[in-house]
């Protein structure tokens, strides 16, 4: 079985501090990790990936998230926030071993404040 | 814009009824996947194809529930007779299996309200 865990529902934010939105991840064997972020009436947009290799990964809109493989964390990450970051953003875990299922958190919703 | 399309975007029914959604996936993306989003929640994997073939299905897709992808390229899921739990919004994604870890690129779903 594999699950994702996003502690916290909102996370606030003044504009221009540093962000970080928090995942844990529960999968047998090496795991895959996405973040994706979700704006009111639009789709999942995809922000990052981690496969293999260096734990810190770049993704799109300067988010980064890095991998940590004793905690099983894969938190997100970005140096200073915009107003437009506000977003639900979800963390998402599949089992490198070949099922396909994908398996999402229950989500964070990110307000930056002016 | 050649992202994922999805049909209609919403739909209101009433309880009993049977309905059916559609999903156009990227050009050339052979693998389609299918979720349920609740209020809340995260997706919920539903099932998934790789090109017209039905690859794994969620314990969540009850008997009620059924999807296609006839010709490797759209799917449908209908849902019959359905249920006030099964207003939700629906989405699709697609990728293509060239790479590991394919990313999932989303359509912006199909929301359902059952009546």
């Amino acid at each position: 079985a594999q699950s994702v865990a996003q502690p916290e529902d909102q996370v606030n934010v003044a504009e221009g501090n540093p962000l970080t939105v928090k995942c844990t991840y529960s999968v047998s064997g090496n795991p895959y990790l996405f973040w994706y972020v979700q704006y009111p009436n639009r789709g999942l947009q995809f922000l990052l990936k981690y496969i293999t290799g260096d734990n810190l990964v770049k993704g799109s809109y300067g988010f980064e998230a890095e991998f940590n493989k004793s905690q099983t964390s894969f938190h997100l990450k970005k140096p200073s926030a915009l107003v437009s970051d506000s977003a639900l953003y979800f963390c998402a875990v599949r089992f490198s071993g070949g099922y396909q299922k994908v398996t999402f958190g229950t989500g964070t919703k990110l307000q930056v404040i002016p | 814009d050649t992202g994922v399309s999805q049909n209609p975007r919403h739909k209101i029914t009433k309880r009993g009824q049977n309905v059916t959604f559609r999903c156009d996936p990227i050009s050339e993306h052979n693998r389609l996947y299918w979720y349920r989003q609740t209020l809340g929640q995260g997706p919920e994997f539903l099932t998934y194809f790789q090109n017209e073939a039905q690859l794994e299905k969620s314990r969540l897709l009850s008997d009620r529930f059924s999807a296609e992808r006839p010709k490797g390229s759209f799917s449908t899921l209908e849902i019959q007779r359905t249920e006030q739990g099964d207003s939700a919004m629906y989405l699709c994604a697609s990728t293509i299996d060239r790479v590991r870890a394919d990313t999932q690129y989303f359509g912006p779903g199909t929301r359902l309200t059952v009546l």
